[in-house]
C-alpha cells in the first residue's frame, strides 16, 4: 500500500532556529513529492519537486528530493513565530492519484 | 487567497442523512480533486475530476461519489453519513491533472452526530 510517512510529528523551536523536516515515501509509479504549509485550513503550495538531488529554494525555505532513498527534506533557517504551522508532504502517481502525509505540526516560540 | 471557494464553511449533519459540498475552482482550472482530513491527519485524497469525468479515485466507497459542471465547479455527495465522515474535506483545483501546483479552498468543516 502507497504511503508517506513523515517525521518527527510535532516540534518546537525558538526563533531563529533552524530546523529540517523529514518525509519519506513507498508510492508506485511516482511522479512528485510537494510540500504545503497549513496554518489554518487550506494548505498552500511550498514545492514540487520531481528530479533527484536538486534543491528548490525559496527564502529561508528549501527542499531537495532523493529518489535513491525515497525520502525528502524540508528546511527553514532563521525561523519566525509566521513559521508555525503544519507542513505537509504529498506525492503525486502517475495515475494521477496523490498521497499525504500526516504533517509536522511545527511551532516556534518568540 | 486561492480564488478556490467552498461551501458551506460549517455544517452538522446526524448519521445517515446525506450531504452535498460544492466548490468553485479558481478561473482557468480545469481539474477539482477532493480530500478528506480528519482531526489530526494529513488530507487522503477522494477522488478527481477532470472536464467533468472523475479520472482517479482514492480508497473511498461508492457512497462518496461528485460531479463536476461544465465551468468546472464541483460537487461532493456523501450518502448514508457515518460518524467518521466527520472532517474538513478540502477541495483543490489545478491547470492539468498532473499539475503540480494544486490551489486549495478553505473547506468545509463536517460534523456528523
Amino acid at each position: 500500500e502507497d504511503k508517506v510517512v513523515q517525521s518527527p510529528l510535532s516540534l518546537v523551536v525558538h526563533e531563529g532556529d533552524t530546523v529540517t523536516l523529514n518525509c519519506s515515501y513507498e508510492v508506485t509509479n511516482f511522479r512528485s513529492l510537494l510540500w504545503y504549509k497549513q496554518e489554518k485550513k487550506a494548505p498552500t503550495f511550498l514545492f514540487m519537486l520531481t528530479s533527484s538531488g536538486i534543491e528548490k529554494k525559496s527564502g529561508r525555505l528549501s527542499s531537495i528530493l532523493d529518489k535513491k532513498e525515497l525520502s525528502s527534506i524540508l528546511n527553514i533557517t532563521a525561523t519566525q513565530t509566521g513559521d508555525s504551522a503544519i507542513y505537509l508532504c504529498a506525492v503525486s502517481s502517475r495515475d494521477d492519484k496523490i498521497i499525504f502525509g500526516k504533517g509536522t505540526r511545527l511551532h516556534i516560540l518568540p | 487567497e486561492t480564488g478556490v471557494t467552498q461551501s458551506p464553511t460549517h455544517l452538522i449533519k446526524t448519521r445517515g442523512q446525506q450531504v452535498t459540498l460544492r466548490c468553485s475552482s479558481q478561473s482557468g482550472h480545469n481539474t477539482v480533486s477532493w480530500y478528506q482530513q480528519a482531526l489530526g491527519q494529513g488530507p487522503q485524497f477522494i477522488f478527481q475530476y477532470y472536464r467533468e469525468e472523475e479520472n482517479g479515485r482514492g480508497n473511498f466507497p461508492p457512497r462518496f461519489s461528485g460531479l463536476q459542471f461544465p465551468n468546472y465547479s464541483s460537487e461532493l455527495n456523501v450518502n448514508a453519513l457515518e460518524l467518521d465522515d466527520s472532517a474538513l474535506y478540502l477541495c483543490a483545483s489545478s491547470l492539468a491533472p498532473g499539475s503540480r501546483a494544486k490551489y486549495f479552498g478553505p473547506g468545509t468543516r463536517l460534523t456528523v452526530t
